[in-house]
């Protein structure tokens, strides 16, 4: 099974908001509402920030929002900060294994 | 809140057994509802799910490491630990532990993560 699709790279000026997506198949992403999303500032562990494709754990900021359309999912981030700046990740269950995403690195200007 | 910290062998020699544990703290893995798992994340790339481990012995593997990871559980140490067998260089990676509140849905607490590197 080959890892979700996201784009490389994603920016933003502080204040606007930002959409990563996150492309799967109808095996995945489609299949299960069970889509997560972790941010991972560098040299530090992911943090979870979506999961069940738009639950926020608590202490998450309502900033950060999710939701999934057939086979691809998408994380939003509103009013962007410059402590968003970082990597992420979506993931999906399958009935055979879990898949993360390629990765996308956000830029704040 | 649940803790989790990684503990192993920095460096391990090519066709060698990489060996790692996950301590857990504030949480007992023997109290169940929850899986354990491993997920490595190679230099300057994306996560890779390794397999998952409930506290009965129940486990789970990624495919596309052939048999090569072994994961087991000490619930009287509160620990649950990764083999990899026959390592080669594209094993080198930082190696995370993390919970997971049920099978496959997400990954809530991670540990700090612990590079690995293979290397003779």
């Amino acid at each position: 099974q080959s890892a979700l699709t996201q784009p490389a790279s994603v920016s933003g000026s502080p204040g606007q908001s930002i959409t990563i997506s996150c492309t799967g198949t109808s095996s995945d992403v489609d299949d299960y509402n069970y889509v997560s999303w972790y941010q991972q500032h560098p040299g530090k562990a992911p943090k979870l920030m979506i999961y069940e494709v738009s639950n926020r754990p608590s202490g998450v900021s309502n900033r950060f929002s999710g939701s999934k359309s057939g086979n691809t999912a998408s994380l939003t981030i509103s009013g962007l900060q410059a402590e968003d700046e970082a990597d992420y990740y979506c993931s999906s269950y399958t009935s055979s294994s879990t898949l993360f995403g390629t990765g996308t690195k956000v830029t704040v200007l | 809140q649940v803790q989790l910290q990684e503990s192993g062998p920095g460096l391990v020699k090519p066709s060698q057994t990489l060996s790692l544990t996950c301590t857990v703290s504030s949480g007992s893995i023997s109290s169940g509802g929850y899986y354990w798992s491993w997920i490595r994340q190679h230099p300057g790339e994306g996560l890779e799910w390794i397999g998952y481990i409930y506290y009965s012995g129940i486990t789970y593997y990624n495919p596309s490491l052939k048999s090569r990871a072994t994961i087991s559980v000490d619930t009287s140490k509160n620990q649950f630990s990764l083999k990899v067998s026959s390592v080669t260089a594209a094993d080198t990676a930082v190696y995370y532990c993390a919970r997971v509140p049920a099978r496959g849905t997400r990954f809530d607490y991670w540990g700090q993560g612990t590079l690995v590197t293979v290397s003779s």
